[in-house]
């Protein structure tokens, strides 16, 4: 099973700053199948990237993904209030498929 | 765009079986994959299997030995069962289109197991 370690498990930012969020992988990720997704409080998650760096369908460009192997990266450009919550990295290169334990980020 | 609603009982008693149902709308549940995905409260993620609308599953190993995902497409709705119930497998339970990334999800159901 590979375990994704995500960090910092806190970001304390302020709008309109970059945000840089990081996954790492126990092991390589097969085809570099490594998602993202935003979690608002109460709410399912909602998939930002997947295949590590492809936007999902009317999510706003300040959202990008890179990385490859065992270190992925989630970037947000210019944080809007709306992107003070939590984000979680899931691998869907093996089974079984994992997610990382999750980053808030948080208003400083 | 299709929506997904997840329904059940929302305790169940330890070395019960939890139940829950997962209703489809605004899409056809055919030629789709479907998941089911839980949330403890505070903690994060975790994948319980997928079955593909004909009947094929595929189950997180963890898990395999109590999970049941089953389908019935001419109702537009998919299945969880989980045997033998502890505390730890209260969560929230989340379904989901997709065997290994999830475009759409349920707004998510918590079940507590509880005497």
């Amino acid at each position: 099973e590979i375990v994704l370690t995500q960090s910092p498990g806190t970001l304390s930012l302020s709008p309109g700053e970059r945000a840089t969020l990081s996954c790492r992988a126990s092991q390589s990720v097969s085809n570099n199948y490594l998602a993202w997704y935003q979690q608002k409080p109460g709410q399912a998650p909602r998939l930002l990237i997947y295949g590590a760096s492809t936007r999902a369908t009317g999510i706003p460009d300040r959202f990008s993904g890179s990385g490859s192997g065992t270190d992925f990266t989630l970037t947000i450009s210019r944080l809007e209030p709306e992107d003070f919550v939590v984000y979680h990295c899931q691998q869907y290169g093996s089974s079984p498929y994992t997610f990382g334990q999750g980053t808030k980020l948080e208003i400083k | 765009q299709v929506q997904l609603q997840e329904s059940g009982p929302g305790l169940v008693k330890p070395s019960e079986t939890l139940s829950l149902k997962c209703t489809v709308s605004s899409g056809s549940i055919s030629s789709y994959y479907w998941s089911w995905i839980r949330q403890p409260p505070g903690k994060g993620l975790e994948w319980i299997g997928y079955m593909y609308y004909s009947g094929t599953t595929h189950y997180n190993p963890s898990l395999r030995s109590r999970v049941t995902i089953s389908v019935d497409a001419s109702k537009s709705q998919f299945f969880l069962k989980l045997a033998s119930v502890t505390a730890a497998d209260t969560a929230v339970y989340f379904c989901a289109r997709g065997d290994d990334f999830w475009r759409g999800w349920g707004p998510g159901t918590l079940v507590t197991v509880s005497s």
